[in-house]
């Protein structure tokens, strides 16, 4: 079945470091990959989304790319912020008729001024 | 426009007592789903629905009751609470295409006691 793996926290990074979440994934065709975060306190929001092989997603300064060769979806960004201190989470959802995200187990980050 | 809408956000119960969770979303979602978040730990799927009058267990449905009467409207039904129950709700809803995500809603804090 469906599969996502994330890289285990917990991450704690200066601010103004380079950023690098690692997902990579197993699924049955040809998926769409979503990087979602959670702030403290609050509920799961979009951050960013891929459709196909070789498209870039990015918001917010975060920015990933789906590799279909490696079956991956890193997440990155140039210079975090404290308030980029949050709880990320990768996922993926089948286009062949399987209506559910499959997510991987959450990355907290941490940022220290 | 509301998104998904979770009520109550916090709740406290005895033991033993019962309550429903509500969830509501306004964007004509055929799919909607509960999960559950235990602190620290990802997301784990309860029930979800593929439109009014279809449910379907997810992975921890022992404890929880689900009904769909009308699109907008998917209620999650704790009976006899008991403390393995503490956690945070998640309600979320979602188109059936492949490349859309989830919209969450802001969740539902309860503690058994």
């Amino acid at each position: 079945g469906d599969s996502v793996t994330q890289m285990e926290g917990p991450v704690t990074l200066s601010e103004e470091a380079f950023l690098t979440i690692n997902c990579t994934y197993t699924a049955t065709g040809y998926p769409s990959l979503f990087w979602y975060v959670q702030y403290p306190g609050e509920g799961l929001q979009l951050l960013l989304k891929a459709t196909k092989a070789d498209d870039k997603g990015s918001n917010k300064g975060f920015e990933a790319t789906y590799r279909k060769e490696t079956t991956s979806f890193h997440l990155e960004k140039g210079s975090v912020q404290v308030s980029d201190s949050a709880v990320y989470f990768c996922a993926l959802r089948s286009n062949f008729g399987n209506e559910k995200l499959t997510f991987g187990t959450g990355t907290r980050l941490t940022i220290i001024p | 426009n509301a998104g998904v809408t979770q009520t109550p956000k916090f709740r406290i119960l005895k033991i033993g007592q019962s309550m429903t969770l509500q969830c509501a979303q306004d964007m004509n979602h055929n799919y909607m789903y509960w999960y559950r978040q235990d602190p620290g730990m990802g997301l784990k799927l309860i029930y979800y629905s593929v439109g009014a009058g279809i449910t379907d267990k997810g992975e921890v449905p022992n404890g929880y009751n689900v009904s769909r009467s009308t699109t907008e409207d998917f209620p999650l039904r704790l009976e006899l609470a008991a403390p393995s129950q503490t956690s945070v709700y998640f309600c979320a809803s979602s188109t059936q295409q492949g490349n859309y995500g989830y919209t969450f809603g802001s969740g539902t804090r309860l503690t058994v006691v």
